[in-house]
C-alpha cells in the first residue's frame, strides 16, 4: 500500500504571499491531521479532517486553514505568510478503526521557507 | 508545565547497550501512547504504540506504560548506530477535542556510537 504523499516537498515564498499544501492519505484512510514542526516549538497540531469535516483545531491563527475532499485528500492553506511560518508541515493519516488504537502515519512533509 | 515531557538529551550509548527513553504526560485522560523515530531531515516514523499498563515488546523495542505515574518509556536493546535519531513521545486523548490530535514531547536525540 502506498504511504502518505505530500506535495510539494519544498517551497520558498516571500512574506505576505499565500501557500497551499496538499496531502494524499493512505488508501482507505479517512482522517487527515496536519502538524507544524519547528526547531523551537517542536511538532504542533494544526487541525484534523474526517469525511470532509474539520473535527479538531489546534491553537493557530485563522491564517491557517484547511479542507478535505470527498476522496480524503486534504489541503492546507496559509495566507499572508510571516517569517515565523517557515517550518516543516506534516500531514498524517489514520484509518479510524472502531474500537482500535488510531495510529497516525506521516507523510514526508513539505519544507516551507518564507523569505 | 508542558503536556508531554521527555528526558532531556542528547543521550549517547555505546553500540550493543540498552537505551532508555522516558516520557511523562500531564493529562490523566490520555488514552494511547506512541513512540516515533525521526531521522534528520525526515518525517516521524511510528515505532510502536501502547495503551494498557505494563510492557509491550516488539523486537528490540519495549514500551512501558504506568498510567498511575503518568509515565511511558521506550527501551531499545542491543542499540545499533542506525538507531541514532530523535525519538518522539506522543499522546492522544479520547475523542471530542482529541480527534486526530497527537501531543508530542520535544524529542530526545539518541546517538549510538560504535
Amino acid at each position: 500500500k502506498a504511504g502518505v504523499t505530500q506535495t510539494p516537498r519544498y517551497l520558498i515564498k516571500t512574506r505576505g504571499q499565500q501557500v497551499t499544501l496538499s496531502c494524499s492519505p493512505i488508501s482507505g484512510h479517512r482522517s487527515v491531521s496536519w502538524y507544524q514542526q519547528t526547531p523551537g516549538q517542536g511538532l504542533q497540531f494544526l487541525f484534523e479532517y474526517f469525511s470532509e469535516t474539520q473535527r479538531n483545531k489546534g491553537n493557530f491563527p485563522g491564517r491557517f486553514s484547511g479542507r478535505q475532499f470527498s476522496n480524503s485528500r486534504s489541503e492546507m492553506n496559509v495566507s499572508t505568510l510571516e517569517l515565523g511560518d517557515s517550518a516543516l508541515y506534516l500531514c498524517a493519516s489514520t484509518s479510524q478503526p472502531a474500537g482500535a488504537v488510531d495510529t497516525q502515519y506521516f507523510g514526508p512533509g513539505t519544507r516551507l521557507t518564507v523569505l | 508545565q508542558k503536556e508531554v515531557e521527555q528526558n532531556s538529551g542528547p543521550l549517547s550509548v555505546p553500540e550493543g547497550a540498552i537505551a532508555s527513553l522516558n516520557c511523562t504526560y500531564s493529562d490523566r485522560g490520555s488514552q494511547s501512547f506512541f513512540w516515533y523515530r525521526q531521522y534528520s531531515g525526515k518525517s516521524p516514523e511510528l515505532i510502536m504504540f501502547i495503551y494498557s499498563n505494563g510492557d509491550k515488546e516488539d523486537g528490540r523495542f519495549t514500551a512501558q506504560l504506568n498510567k498511575a505515574s503518568q509515565y511511558v518509556s521506550l527501551l531499545i536493546r542491543d542499540s545499533q548506530p542506525s538507531d541514532s535519531a530523535t525519538y518522539l513521545c506522543a499522546v492522544s486523548g479520547a475523542g471530542g477535542t482529541s480527534y486526530g490530535k497527537l501531543t508530542f514531547g520535544q524529542g530526545t536525540i539518541l546517538t549510538v556510537h560504535p
